[in-house]
C-alpha cells in the first residue's frame, strides 16, 4: 500500500526568503506525484504534479518539486516566498495511475514579514 | 476550465437529520467523482469513489447506510449523510478528474458541516 509522509507539519519563514517542504512516499508500484495547496476553508488547488519524464517539475506560483526515486522524495521548493503563500500544502501519491489519491498530514506553510 | 463547484459551502444541522451535499463538474463530464473528509488541522482521508450509473465504492471503516452517494449524471454527485450526529461535523470535500483516468483530481471548494 502506498503512504504519504510530510514530516514538518509547520514551517515559519520570512517574506522573500527560500522554502523547501519535505514529502517522501512509499509504494510497491510506480507513482504519480503531486503537490496541492489549500487555503483556509477552501478546496484544494494542484500546484504540480510528477507523472513521467523529467524529475524537474514545475508548477504554478514559482514553485518546483523534484522527483528523487531512489530517496523516495518530492520536496517542494521556492525560491522566494510571498506573504500570499501562506497555506496548507498537502503532497499526495496515486499508485500505478488513476486517481485514487493518498495524502501527506499537510504541511503548514507560515511567511512572517 | 474544469471547475468542480460544491454546494452548500456550509451547513448547520440539528442532530438525527439528514443533509445532503452537491459535487458539480461545470465544463466536463466525470463518471468518476472522489468524496474526502478532511478534520481540523488534518489531513484529507478518501471516504468513497463516486461511480456514475452504478454503486459507490466505499473504504474501508466508511459506513455506506450513513453516507448515502449517488451519481445519477456525469456531471452531479451528491453525499448525503443521514440521522447527522456531532461527530460527523468536519469539512467534506469532493473531487473528479477533469481528463479521465490518470488525469490530476480538480477539488471542489468544500462544504463544513456542523451537527448541532
Amino acid at each position: 500500500a502506498q503512504s504519504v509522509t510530510q514530516l514538518d507539519s509547520q514551517v515559519p519563514v520570512f517574506e522573500e526568503a527560500p522554502v523547501e517542504l519535505r514529502c517522501n512516499y512509499s509504494s510497491s508500484v510506480s507513482v504519480y506525484l503531486f503537490w496541492y495547496v489549500q487555503y483556509p476553508n477552501q478546496g484544494l488547488q494542484l500546484l504540480l504534479k510528477y507523472l513521467s519524464g523529467s524529475t524537474l517539475v514545475k508548477g504554478i506560483n514559482g514553485f518546483e518539486a523534484e522527483f528523487n526515486k531512489s530517496q523516495t522524495s518530492f520536496h517542494l521548493r521556492k525560491p522566494s516566498v510571498h506573504i500570499s503563500d501562506t497555506a496548507e500544502y498537502f503532497c499526495a501519491v496515486s499508485e500505478g495511475g488513476g486517481n485514487k489519491l493518498t495524502f501527506g498530514t499537510g504541511t503548514q506553510l507560515k511567511v512572517e514579514l | 476550465g474544469a471547475v468542480v463547484s460544491q454546494h452548500p459551502s456550509w451547513v448547520i444541522c440539528k442532530s438525527g437529520t439528514s443533509v445532503k451535499i452537491e459535487c458539480r463538474s461545470l465544463d466536463f463530464q466525470a463518471t468518476t467523482m472522489f468524496w474526502y473528509r478532511q478534520f481540523p488541522k488534518q489531513s484529507l482521508m478518501l471516504m468513497a469513489t463516486s461511480n456514475e450509473g452504478s454503486k459507490a465504492t466505499y473504504e474501508q471503516g466508511v459506513e455506506k447506510d450513513k453516507f448515502l452517494i449517488n451519481h445519477a449524471s456525469l456531471t452531479l454527485s451528491t453525499l448525503t449523510v443521514t440521522s447527522a450526529h456531532p461527530e460527523d461535523s468536519s469539512f467534506y470535500i469532493c473531487s473528479a478528474p477533469p481528463g479521465g483516468r490518470n488525469s490530476p483530481l480538480h477539488f471542489g471548494n468544500g462544504t463544513r458541516l456542523t451537527v448541532t
